[in-house]
């Protein structure tokens, strides 16, 4: 049971670069979000999506974009990294009353330079 | 804005000690609170309140909610260095945002 997946694990990017974090599950929850995690700073909600076809804004979506075309797919997309989008991101999925238990996936350390 | 504070930030205690962490918080519509231990990967989950005055427990491990005054607290009894780690509360609301709105964590340091 692969829960909720990751890629990459590590990436690199120059300043101005965009590059897309996939996130995928296979539990087929409906909701989905994605956190970043800064240090002194906990996880912070940049956006997450609640079906298909449904996405909002989190507390920190500036820089960030999203889609949710199916079920299992949430990719997050960096549009012009920037150094302060330096962080390690973790994507996360429920099920609708599921409570507020939510799984999370190994996270992705990213470094914009 | 949600809003949810745990206190401390860091604590680091002997082996075989007793602690207690603090989380309090503001959010509008509050549906529960969850405690997560994160070890240099992904948060995993410890557990989920959302009636006050209802001890979960779990091992050494255990929670309780109080609603009225708007905070919660882990406890850690027997404590042994695997439970070195940052212990995350977060809170979910029907305030907004579906995602969980989470606190800074306490950064806690068992020494053998």
């Amino acid at each position: 049971n692969a829960g909720v997946t990751q890629t990459p694990k590590f990436q690199v990017l120059k300043t101005g670069q965009s590059m897309t974090l996939q996130c995928a599950q296979d539990m087929n929850h409906e909701y989905m979000s994605w956190y970043r995690q800064d240090p002194g700073m906990g996880l912070r909600l940049i956006h997450y999506s609640v079906g298909a076809g449904i996405t909002d804004q989190g507390e920190v979506p500036n820089g960030y974009n999203v889609s949710r075309s199916t079920t299992e797919d949430f990719p997050l997309r960096l549009l012009s990294a920037a150094p302060s989008q330096t962080s390690v991101y973790f994507c996360a999925s429920r099920a609708v009353g599921g409570g507020g238990t939510q799984y999370f996936g190994p996270g992705t350390r990213l470094t914009v330079l | 804005e949600d809003k949810v504070v745990q206190s401390p930030l860091s604590l680091v205690v002997h082996e075989g000690d007793t602690v207690t962490l603090n989380c309090s918080y503001e959010v509008t519509n509050f549906r529960s609170l969850l405690w997560y231990k994160q070890e240099k990967k992904a948060p995993t989950f410890l557990f989920m309140l959302t009636s006050s005055g209802i001890e979960k427990k779990s091992g050494r491990l255990s929670s309780i909610l109080d609603k009225k005054e708007l905070f919660s607290i882990l406890n850690i009894t027997a404590t042994q260095t695997g439970d070195s780690a940052v212990y995350l509360c977060a809170v979910e609301s029907g305030g907004g945002a579906d995602g969980l709105t989470f606190g800074k964590g306490t950064h806690l340091i068992i020494q053998p």
